[in-house]
């Protein structure tokens, strides 16, 4: 049960997109439609931002998108803002137990 | 709006048991809902330990399944979590978690997070 892997840092400009991967296996991400994503502050605790792979809790902006492909969900910031800013842990269901990815920071520059 | 409280010491000793508990307002523990437990050791990412449900049963994280027990105490409308033979490799700050409705989706994912509380295994 290896934590899926994401890139360690991703950046863009205010109103730019970013895009981050989550890569797994064919026994978590590729094997269930049950992806979701974390958005975490220095000093809090993860706010849920998409479930069951593309789906946004109520009062998460349509900014925020996800998507996947095979073994690989990914996560989209469009129109980067300062409050974006953040660490991003993507999670996935495996089969009775839950793993978690290795986390990227976003930077707006 | 669902509500989660971390509770418990902060710090344990080597060969110790780390004892938390998580206190539930806002809603009810016997709800559809799992509830689970995840920790973040410092500067590092998340790790799932395991959930719970009201009616029964339970899963763990293969990596600390030997070591893992969590409860559910209806009364209380609280959970709690045992980690045994603790190690400083448990130092963390540990999260209480509500997974999704499963009434109304899958409930695959976790949805109200608590503050989180800090435990350091040290002598």
């Amino acid at each position: 049960q290896s934590a899926l892997t994401q890139p360690p840092s991703a950046s863009g400009s205010p109103g730019q997109s970013v895009t981050i991967s989550c890569t797994g296996t064919s026994s978590d991400v590729g094997g269930y439609d049950y992806v979701s994503w974390y958005q975490q502050h220095p000093g809090k605790a993860p706010k849920l931002i998409i479930y069951e792979v593309s789906k946004r809790p109520s009062g998460v902006p349509d900014r925020f998108s996800g998507s996947k492909s095979g073994n690989t969900a990914s996560l989209t910031v469009s129109g980067l803002q300062a409050e974006d800013e953040a660490d991003y842990y993507c999670n996935s269901y495996a089969g009775s137990f839950y793993v978690f990815g290795t986390g990227t920071r976003v930077t707006v520059l | 709006q669902v509500q989660l409280q971390e509770s418990g010491p902060g710090l344990v000793k080597p060969s110790g048991t780390l004892s938390l508990t998580c206190a539930v307002s806002g809603g009810s523990i016997s709800s559809t809902n799992w509830w689970s437990w995840v920790r973040q050791a410092p500067g590092k990412g998340l790790e799932w330990i395991g959930e719970m449900y009201h009616g029964g049963g339970a899963n763990y994280n293969p990596s600390l399944k030997s070591r893992v027990t969590m409860s559910i105490d209806k009364s209380k409308n609280q959970f709690s979590l045992k980690l045994s033979s603790a190690t400083a490799a448990d130092t963390a700050v540990y999260y209480c978690a509500r997974n999704g409705d499963w009434s109304r989706t899958t409930g695959y994912y976790f949805d109200f997070w608590g503050q989180g509380t800090l435990v350091t295994v040290s002598s």
